[in-house]
């Protein structure tokens, strides 16, 4: 089915780096949202956006929903260890329910 | 804390022996999902029910059927799993075409 593209597909950091990734896409979106999976664990909505150029932060994660609305970046400040995990864009038309998933960025912190 | 809910965490069948997942919401959203996700894979759309309406994806197998006998509980049933059914299976609610929260999931293993 449709997919983002999702970038990188892994990342390989130090502890407190900073972490960038994004999503693109050829169809605009409505909403953007920002999931974070744990191992073994359900995905957790970390950010949603809703507009586009809308800027949102959340602790150390700052995303925002691109101008043209096919597209999204998250970055991560400072990272520290809980960091890890693998993180997945989806976009989503607000008529429809349906999310449009990127491939997942896998963040690991070198020791 | 208002929450999604899945049972079991963990789930062992035979291949063929019929299984049944659970999944409870606390959040009162009238929009609940089955998807299935393999090895880091994005998470795949199952089918859904709005309201009490189901809603089954093209591609989901017949071996795959949902029950939602009211709001807050919704099941899936898998007939006569095979190996290829082995995942995990997550569940997650929305109100109307908000942002969906995801639970825990359920990780199914056939034998």
């Amino acid at each position: 089915g449709q997919q983002l593209n999702q970038s990188p597909q892994s990342m390989f950091i130090q502890e407190g780096e900073d972490v960038s990734m994004n999503c693109t896409s050829s169809s605009i979106f409505n909403t953007w949202l920002w999931y974070k999976q744990d191992p073994g664990e359900g995905p957790v909505l970390l950010i949603a956006l809703y507009k586009a150029g809308e800027l949102t932060s959340n602790g150390r994660l700052t995303a925002q929903f691109g101008i043209t609305r096919k597209d999204s970046f998250l970055n991560i400040s400072a990272s520290i260890p809980s960091d890890v995990g693998i993180y997945f864009c989806a976009g989503q038309l607000r008529s429809n329910y349906q999310l449009i998933w990127g491939a997942g960025t896998k963040l690991i912190i070198k020791p | 804390d208002a929450m999604v809910i899945q049972n079991p965490r963990y789930q062992v069948t035979q291949f063929g022996k019929p299984v049944t997942l659970s999944c409870s919401q606390t959040l009162n959203h009238n929009v609940m999902y089955w998807y299935q996700q393999k090895s880091s894979q994005a998470p795949k759309l199952l089918f859904h029910y709005y309201d009490k309406d189901f809603n089954n994806e093209a591609d989901t197998p017949d071996n795959f059927q949902s029950r939602r006998p009211n709001t807050s509980f919704c099941f899936l049933d898998i007939r006569s799993p095979g190996l290829g059914d082995a995942a995990m299976y997550l569940c997650a609610t929305s109100r109307d075409n908000d942002e969906q929260f995801f639970g825990p999931g359920t990780r199914l293993t056939v034998l």
